[in-house]
């Protein structure tokens, strides 16, 4: 079992549309849960972080976290095309000396 | 990109030769990084370094070394390179390590091995 599981997609959804992505992780000493985005060629950028359970809200963006289930969700609402990249959920463990593992990314399709 | 820079950003090589790879930093960030990412496998730690002249292994470090001499430079060196190491190569940096450790990416390094 890999240590951070996200579906490889694509996940289709229209525009407008609200689209949901989500990450399940095997280690329950996991800390902070970390949401990037990646487009084609690109290096991944910093979309949020969530370390609480519960939701934790930035623009159009809000991130999900129940770590009894050991998941976390990154919610894109209104989406545009622009938002089509694949996204790369991160897990951060402490007694790992507090490094990032990261899953392979879910890839995110916005049609127009 | 935060004020981080990679080069070479793409380079070529051969069986058996070895590479050197350079991340350059503006932020004064006390923490950098080195991934490597291939399809498949999302970004994996080769090493990473958390003060000058102090660094430490990651999850795929067989094969490389680093070295960091100043706050603003991460050296990545691929002692003899293979086949295997043909990779896009991620720099990253953050300024603490604590559960807010927001790391920031440079630009990449396409690595090609033949």
């Amino acid at each position: 079992q890999k240590e951070v599981e996200q579906n490889s997609g694509p996940l289709s959804v229209p525009e407008g549309a609200i689209a949901s992505l989500n990450c399940t992780y095997s280690d329950r000493g996991s800390q902070s849960f970390f949401w990037y985005r990646q487009y084609s060629g690109k290096s991944p950028e910093l979309i949020m972080f969530i370390y609480s359970n519960g939701d934790k809200e930035d623009g159009r963006f809000t991130a999900q976290l129940n770590k009894a289930s050991q998941y976390v969700s990154l919610l894109i609402r209104d989406s545009q095309p622009s938002d089509s990249a694949t996204y790369l959920c991160a897990v951060l463990r402490w007694e790992y000396g507090n490094k990032l593992v990261f899953g392979a990314g879910t890839i995110l399709r916005v049609k127009s | 990109d935060a004020g981080i820079t990679q080069s070479p950003r793409h380079k070529v090589t051969e069986t058996g030769t070895p590479v050197t790879l350079r991340c350059h930093q503006t932020e004064n960030h006390r923490y950098m990084y080195w991934y490597r990412q291939d399809p498949g496998h999302g970004l994996r730690l080769i090493h990473y370094s958390y003060g000058v002249k102090d660094t430490d292994k990651g999850e795929v470090s067989d094969g490389y070394s680093v070295s960091r001499s100043k706050t603003e430079d991460f050296l990545l060196t691929l002692e003899s390179a293979t086949s295997s190491q043909t990779s896009v190569y991620f720099c990253a940096i953050s300024e603490t390590s604590g559960a807010n450790n927001e790391q920031f990416f440079g630009p990449g390094t396409r690595l090609t091995v033949l």
